[in-house]
């Protein structure tokens, strides 16, 4: 069945860089599209960005120049690597399949989240 | 950027109740909607796409419709499990925005 897991630390020092893996399980990255939403302590959900299955990137352009997506198929693992973080990037970070057929698109499987803390 | 608009921000309903909630898009989304349920402490949970088509497994008191820039997410008989927050999201070209969220309580 289809499953995803993000991992990564939970605390982070200003100015740093986050990374977070997000693996996969159940269908292939190079035929499906994996995307990171975070969502800061009581407030809604942002789309940050993601790749899809011919490995092609796209990002929030209010993030773009901070975030970085990549992947291994090998290893059916999906990267996100952010500088420079500040504290308002402290959040819980999703990672979600982009189920995606003519015009339909959706994020219809969902990792269970992972806590990020930005603090010295 | 296309802006998500949800309204009410939050409701408070009595089991049995109809709800309604809305969202609206800046532009034209055509029937790029996507309505997603958030309880407290789990990730998002796929309940309509493409404006009004129910994802597989979700009950059918669920009813999502509308078209353009103006979305409507309606449950009939509310069930004290339906407590939650309920987001909209454009979802056909990127960005995928958000919107800020309906909270619906339980009287």
């Amino acid at each position: 069945q289809v499953q995803l897991k993000e991992s990564g630390p939970g605390l982070v020092q200003p100015s740093q860089t986050l990374s977070l893996t997000c693996t996969v399980s159940g269908f292939s990255l190079t035929s499906n599209s994996v995307h990171w939403v975070r969502q800061p302590p009581g407030k809604g959900l942002e789309w940050m960005g993601g790749i899809w299955g011919d490995g092609s990137t796209d990002y929030n352009s209010a993030l773009k120049s901070r975030l970085s997506i990549s992947r291994d198929t090998s290893k059916s693992q999906v990267f996100l690597k952010m500088n420079s973080l500040q504290t308002d990037d402290t959040a819980i970070y999703f990672c979600t399949r982009l189920l995606y057929y003519g015009y339909t698109r959706y994020f219809d499987y969902w990792g269970q989240g992972v806590m990020v803390t930005v603090s010295s | 950027n296309i802006v998500m608009t949800q309204s009410p921000k939050s409701m408070s309903i009595s089991v049995g109740d109809r709800v309604t909630m809305n969202c609206k898009a800046s532009q034209n989304v055509y029937n790029n909607i996507a309505w997603y349920q958030q309880k407290p402490g789990k990730s998002p949970k796929l309940l309509i796409y493409y404006a009004s088509n129910r994802y597989t497994g979700v009950p059918d008191r669920f009813t999502g419709s509308g078209s353009g820039t103006d979305f409507t997410l309606t449950i009939n008989s509310v069930q004290a499990e339906d407590a939650a927050f309920y987001y909209c999201q454009r979802i056909y070209n990127s960005p995928y925005t958000f919107g800020a969220g309906t909270k619906l309580e339980l009287k």
